[in-house]
């Protein structure tokens, strides 16, 4: 089955510092995304990746699919308390339809400190 | 406009009992999926249709778990007998496009 390997599994960070999580398929992908869920909260969508190599920034955040897409990175620059939360990858394999069968990763548990 | 709505939102029940979670997705949105997330075991995916039919039960741990979705509106999720290994949050996910809308959740707890 689908293997998606997410690293690392806790990130500590001071506020202001950078913060990326990578997540790693064992197979080609056609599409990935990631969602954050806040503690005690539902995942939330943040952004599709669709196209080998492909960049894609929400104002702090910045995503990436790898040229070989099977693996992609979530990077974000000078973290705030807010951006406390779980963040997952969530994958489709080549092949796959992008509305079916989607398979999570573990997750990155970030944390804040003010 | 609403969202996924789950109900109910906690459930303490005891080993044996029969439970039944139930999921609202939102208008239009021609896919639906239930996902169970514990601490273990991350989020994992029960079940998926689309269109009303089930797609994928590959998921679904054991026949003591069954899923319907009688109309686009609706969905259910049950387990009998439930047992204390069942206890985490299943969450209902509803899209239209590929990405997800989560309902806010059933927290389970089978004592």
């Amino acid at each position: 089955g689908q293997q998606v390997m997410q690293i690392p599994q806790y990130q500590h960070v001071q506020e202001g510092e950078d913060f990326t999580t990578y997540c790693n398929s064992s197979t080609t992908l056609s599409n990935i995304q990631w969602y954050k869920q806040r503690p005690g909260g539902h995942p939330v969508f943040l952004i599709q990746l669709v196209k080998s190599g492909e960049v894609k920034k929400q104002k702090r955040l910045t995503f990436q699919f790898g040229e070989a897409k099977k693996n992609s990175s979530l990077h974000i620059t000078a973290t705030q308390t807010t951006d406390v939360g779980t963040y997952f990858c969530a994958v489709t394999p080549a092949g796959g339809t992008s509305y079916g069968k989607l398979t999570f990763g573990q997750g990155t548990i970030l944390t804040v400190h003010p | 406009d609403a969202g996924v709505i789950q109900s109910p939102r906690h459930e303490v029940t005891e080993m044996g009992q029969e439970v039944t979670l139930r999921c609202k997705p939102i208008s239009g949105h021609n896919s639906l999926f239930w996902y169970r997330q514990t601490m273990m075991r991350g989020l994992e995916l029960l079940i998926y249709f689309n269109n009303n039919v089930p797609i994928d039960d590959s998921g679904m741990p054991e026949d003591r778990f069954s899923a319907k979705m009688p109309n686009a509106s609706f969905s259910t999720l049950k387990i009998q007998p439930s047992e204390p290994r069942d206890s985490a949050v299943y969450f209902c996910a509803s899209s239209l496009r590929g990405e997800l809308f989560f309902g806010e959740g059933s927290r389970l707890t089978v004592l």
